[in-house]
């Protein structure tokens, strides 16, 4: 069974970046069979897909934090990860990272990790 | 900015069936779509009930379903059990990137 698991820094100031690791247990960031994903949800709203990435580095990300966003993977370490530039407020979220089957579509979560952007 | 708009909030009674629907602001979804559904429950993390329309995953309670109806993608839950009070959410492939629906609260009352 497969286990993802978020950590990174739970405070990061205003104009900075948000850096985010998910290490995976039970399965391997780099099978041809899965993009490895992140999401985000803001206290009280609902989810918003960031972006993916496959095991050759190709990505795709949400048009609206494109800019913004790099998501990259480490299979050495098992770990995928999310960097969000120049963030503000409105980036303050628990962030999850997912894993997504060619097959069954996004099929597990983490249980995620609470950012939040203040100075 | 797409947009994919879910009832806001739908409250059924225990035993009974809903139908909870999914849609872009414009035009019908087809399967090519992909919908999924997901069950999220107060500080927990989304769970996967459906997948590329009306397929369960194995720890989908019988009760799911998923279908098209109308051009929406939509969740039916039959003979709702108090645990299935939760957020529920849609989510749509747009060729390269995915869509969260907005959400629908459940209430079994």
């Amino acid at each position: 069974q497969v286990q993802l698991q978020e950590s990174g820094p739970g405070l990061v100031r205003p104009s900075q970046t948000l850096s985010l690791t998910c290490t995976v247990s039970g399965g391997s960031v780099s099978s041809g069979s899965y993009y490895w994903t992140w999401i985000r949800q803001p206290a009280g709203k609902g989810l918003e897909w960031i972006g993916r990435i496959y095991v050759t580095g190709s990505t795709n990300y949400n048009p609206s934090l494109k800019s913004r966003v790099t998501i990259s993977v480490d299979t050495s370490r098992n770990q995928f990860s999310l960097r969000l530039n120049s963030v503000t407020a409105a980036d303050s979220a628990v962030y999850y990272c997912a894993r997504e089957s060619a097959m069954t579509g996004i099929d597990h979560c983490g249980q995620g990790t609470l950012v939040t952007v203040s100075a | 900015q797409t947009v994919v708009t879910q009832e806001p909030s739908v409250t059924v009674s225990p035993g009974g069936t809903v139908t909870l629907t999914c849609a872009p602001r414009i035009g019908a979804i087809t399967s090519g779509y992909y919908p999924s559904w997901f069950q999220q429950k107060p500080g927990q993390a989304p769970r996967a009930l459906i997948y590329s329309t009306s397929n369960k995953h194995s720890w989908t309670p019988a009760r799911f379903s998923g279908s098209l109806l109308g051009g929406k993608p939509a969740l039916t839950l039959s003979g709702v059990q108090p645990e299935d009070e939760a957020d529920y959410y849609c989510l749509l492939y747009y060729g390269g990137f995915w869509v969260f629906g907005g959400g629908t609260k459940l209430t079994v009352l």
